[in-house]
């Protein structure tokens, strides 16, 4: 079975600073797939990025990356220019990958990491 | 594109009532759906799996009998609450995946006090 750990409950950093959310994860597949997910106060579930395993080169979406190190099975987040609406809570997530493209596989969830961002 | 609903968005119930909730892919055709149970400050807690027109593989732990799950098509879920006790009152989300996708795309969430 997968697991998926997230170190830090909680995190702040100021407005415009960066910050770099922690994530490790255990498996013996070697397809698959990773996520971040943002849950605001909402509490939508909103993705905020996407690593497929079998890909070297790190994901990055505007001012979100990742530093994605498979040997170790570490996913780290890194939000930079950080802005209030980036208050959230974030899960870092696991999936196998499916031989067939017939829909998906169900998602490992970490137990989250609440970033306050502050002004 | 990949928009989820839930319906209702919040319901109150007495204990020993039934409630359902549903879901619905507005804009895609839903393979295979998943509903969540989430409780305060707490990660999200897979419930089951289901594919349209077939019985939903519920994870270990979760009774079967009490949270009925129904995928008639492929644009429609349907959890159902039954026989509602306050332990029950939590928050449940659904997610949806479409075929040639390994991505699911999350509904907004219902929320659920039992009285």
């Amino acid at each position: 079975a997968q697991t998926v750990t997230q170190s830090q409950p909680e995190m702040s950093v100021q407005e415009a600073e960066t910050v770099t959310l922690s994530c490790t994860y255990d498996t013996s597949e070697s397809n698959y797939y990773l996520f971040w997910y943002k849950q605001p106060p909402s509490r939508q579930m909103i993705l905020v990025i996407r690593q497929e395993a079998y890909k070297q080169q790190n994901a990055t979406e505007n001012r979100f990356s990742v530093n994605f190190q498979k040997a170790a099975k570490s996913f780290s987040l890194k939000i930079s220019d950080s802005q209030l609406g980036d208050t959230a809570m974030y899960f870092c997530a696991f999936m196998k990958r499916l031989p067939t493209q017939g829909g998906s596989e169900k998602l490992v969830f970490g137990k989250g990491t609440k970033l306050t961002v502050n002004p | 594109g990949a928009v989820v609903s839930q319906h209702p968005s919040w319901v109150i119930c007495k204990s020993g009532t039934s409630v359902k909730i549903e879901c619905r892919s507005l804009d895609f055709q839903a393979t295979t759906m998943f509903w969540y149970r989430q409780f305060p400050k707490q990660s999200l807690m897979l419930m089951a799996t289901s594919n349209e027109g077939s019985k939903a593989t519920y994870e270990q732990g979760v009774e079967k009998d009490k949270f009925l799950i129904n995928h008639a098509s492929l644009t429609l879920s349907t959890l159902t609450v039954t026989s509602a006790h306050p332990e029950d009152s939590s928050f449940y989300i659904c997610s949806a995946s479409r075929v040639f996708h390994n991505e699911q795309f999350f509904g907004p969430g219902t929320r659920l006090t039992v009285l």
